[in-house]
């Protein structure tokens, strides 16, 4: 079974700073991979997804992730913050299967001050 | 804006009230999801409709009850919930249906629910 660790609950940046959100996970088949970020008050947007290719991706807002498979991760990288980055954000896998469903990190709180 | 639109925003409801929330999808999307997201936790997903079908229950007391009546639209039914039923109930599609498992998904800004 697949398993989703983000292994920094809460992480304070000043603006303009660079930021890594850290994602690791296991699963015993080929797996997709998506980091979803959620606003005060929304629900939840997708920033970028792994699904093949290039290990690295680029998504919205400058946001990008690398995918490492010999070290099963997926970290989130921003070179430049700005303070409404500040946000909840969400690591996620799917394994390479049918009749499974997306599983959820716990969450990485970034909060970015001036 | 998002395009995936929930109703009510907000809902407080006694713990013998019925009620529902409303889901709606008009991107042709053919899987809809119902999560429960609790303060500072990941959504848990809770059912998945595939081509107006369920395909998954996550093992949900049946004091929830969701209804697609059609591939645009998906309900929650609630009755006779626990005031540790309060959360954030969002609601997600994709494009593909349940079975593809890389199409991302596309969420609500939920219905915030507290139980009385």
């Amino acid at each position: 079974a697949q398993s989703v660790t983000q292994l920094d609950s809460q992480v304070p940046v000043f603006e303009e700073a660079p930021v890594e959100l850290r994602c690791n996970y296991s699963s015993s088949v080929s797996v997709y991979l998506f980091w979803y970020v959620q606003y005060p008050n929304q629900g939840l947007q997708l920033l970028l997804k792994y699904l093949s290719g290039s290990t690295l991706v680029k998504g919205i807002n400058g946001f990008e992730a690398e995918f490492n498979k010999s070290q099963t991760s997926f970290h989130l990288r921003k070179p430049s913050v700005h303070i409404s980055d500040t946000a909840e954000y969400f690591c996620a896998v799917s394994e390479d299967q049918a009749g499974t469903a997306l599983i959820f990190g716990k969450g990485t709180t970034l909060s970015v001050s001036s | 804006d998002t395009e995936v639109t929930q109703t009510p925003k907000h809902l407080v409801m006694g713990m013998t009230n019925k009620k529902s929330l409303k889901c709606e999808q008009h991107m042709g999307h053919r899987a809809m999801y119902w999560y429960k997201q609790k303060a500072k936790k990941p959504p848990e997903l809770m059912f998945v409709y595939s081509y107006e079908k369920l395909s998954i229950n996550e093992s949900v007391p049946s004091r929830f009850s969701p209804e697609c009546p059609n591939s645009s639209l998906l309900n929650l039914h609630l009755h006779a919930l626990q005031p540790e039923d309060s959360a954030l109930y969002l609601c997600a599609s994709s494009q593909e249906g349940a079975s593809s498992y890389n199409s991302p998904l596309h969420f609500g800004n939920g219905t915030r629910l507290t139980v009385t």
